[in-house]
């Protein structure tokens, strides 16, 4: 059954600074990772969704990378703004041929203005 | 727009009520999954579909139902709601790589 941790579980900074979450996973035979970001009361907005095959991926200011030996993503946020501020969620396959995601519990991100 | 919809947005209702939350897609997607989510916890999977008339029970086990008659509606049913079915419901679909969410239904039973 696939585990996902997230560390930290909270973080707080400046306005500016580059920073990195951290997702493990316990099951390394997945085909994917997904990181969402959820604002409090609402759903999920995809992120970044890295295939098994690519190490890393980008979009804008976000950057995704994935080892699958070691069951470790990251996701690397440059120049974090206040409107980052939200939940960040890892996401891996439920692994052992079940369908479906697994979750962490997300770290829960504030940029201070 | 290609997308997933999720009504009521809100709902407050009494202990004992049978509801149904809704779920449609119009992306033409096979699968498609309901998470519950306790408020400042993780996501759980309480049910999915691989496609019409197929239902499958997630990790978490739950007093809900679930039905797929059509490949775009995946709407859940609670037979009769208790103050513990309190949560957020979360839809969504996949076309079996990357997963788009709903907006969610926030339940309230009192």
């Amino acid at each position: 059954k696939q585990e996902v941790t997230q560390i930290p579980a909270a973080l707080s900074v400046p306005e500016g600074e580059n920073l990195v979450l951290n997702c493990s996973f316990t099951d390394s035979a997945i085909y994917n990772l997904q990181w969402f970001r959820q604002d409090p009361g609402k759903g999920l907005t995809s992120l970044l969704l890295i295939q098994s095959s690519q190490r890393e991926q980008t979009s804008g200011r976000l950057n995704a990378s994935l080892d699958k030996s070691s069951g470790r993503s990251t996701l690397y946020i440059a120049a974090s703004q206040p409107g980052d501020s939200a939940t960040y969620l890892c996401a891996a396959p439920r692994g052992g041929g079940a369908d479906g995601l697994t979750f962490g519990k997300g770290t829960h991100l504030i940029i201070q203005p | 727009e290609a997308d997933i919809y999720q009504t009521p947005r809100y709902l407050v209702i009494g202990t004992g009520k049978k509801i149904t939350l809704e779920c449609s897609q119009t992306m033409g997607h096979d699968k498609m999954y309901w998470y519950q989510q306790d408020p400042g916890m993780e996501l759980h999977l309480i049910h999915y579909s691989y496609g019409v008339n197929s239902t499958e029970k997630g990790d978490l086990s739950s007093e809900s139902t679930v039905s797929r008659i059509r490949t775009e509606h995946f709407p859940l049913t609670l037979e009769s709601a208790r103050p513990s079915h309190t949560s957020q419901y979360l839809c969504a679909s996949s076309d079996g790589w990357g997963y788009t969410f709903g907006s969610g239904t926030r339940l309230t039973v009192v």
